[in-house]
């Protein structure tokens, strides 16, 4: 199946240091999530974009959804130890249906943080 | 908020059994919920689109006389993997769109299954 191209696949950083990922895509999505996944648990969902070129904030993290819909970027400030886990992009398809479609998953960026 | 739940958390089972992994949501109601498979290290793939009261519908390589899904009531989905095999060991998470906003999915915390 199609997945996304997501980058850094790691980032190794100091404590209290910015982070930044971003996905991109050769298809258009029509809503962008970003979720974080620790070791053996489901992703938790953090933040969803609905609309091309939309800046979204939750908290420290904020994410912003592409003017192409092809491409979303998440940021994270003063990065804290709890912040370390996988963080994962994901595009959600059109469904002229009207209901919800199953999500494309970027391969993830693994963050580590030295305190 | 949406809580999804699964059961069980992690399951071993022989070659040639087969095992059946719960997925319900707890506080809301899904008329859809989605199955995904992650194996070690990877990202989390689309396998299966839930729907209740009506056939599911499989992404392009998932075998559908393998992997059966039932979905059963707004609550339940089931994944019954039938005779599973060790290439069947895998992290396998549910997923069931919110109700304020459908566009979100909420996961549950995922069945770790292994094929000795």
């Amino acid at each position: 199946g199609q997945q996304l191209n997501q980058s850094p696949q790691s980032m190794f950083i100091q404590e209290g240091e910015d982070v930044s990922m971003n996905c991109t895509s050769s298809s258009i999505f029509n809503t962008w999530l970003w979720y974080k996944q620790d070791p053996g648990e489901g992703p938790v969902l953090l933040i969803a974009l609905y609309k091309a070129g939309e800046l979204t904030s939750n908290g420290r993290l904020t994410a912003q959804f592409g003017i192409t819909r092809k491409d979303s970027f998440l940021n994270i400030s003063a990065s804290i130890p709890s912040d370390v886990g996988i963080y994962f992009c994901a595009g959600q398809r059109i469904n002229y249906g009207g209901g919800a479609d199953g999500l494309t998953f970027g391969k993830g960026t693994h963050l580590i943080i030295q305190p | 908020g949406a809580v999804v739940s699964q059961h069980p958390s992690w399951v071993i089972c022989k070659s040639g059994t087969s095992v059946k992994i719960e997925c319900r949501s707890l506080d809301f109601q899904a008329t859809t919920m989605f199955w995904y498979r992650q194996f070690p290290k990877q990202s989390l793939m689309l396998m299966a689109t839930s729907n209740e009261g009506s056939k599911a519908t499989y992404e392009q390589g998932v075998e559908k006389d393998k992997f059966l899904i039932n979905h059963a009531s707004l609550t339940l989905s089931t994944l019954t993997v039938t005779s599973a095999h060790p290439e069947d060991s895998s992290f396998y998470i549910c997923s069931a769109p919110g109700t304020t906003h459908t566009y979100e999915q909420y996961f549950g915390p995922g069945t770790r299954l292994t094929v000795t």
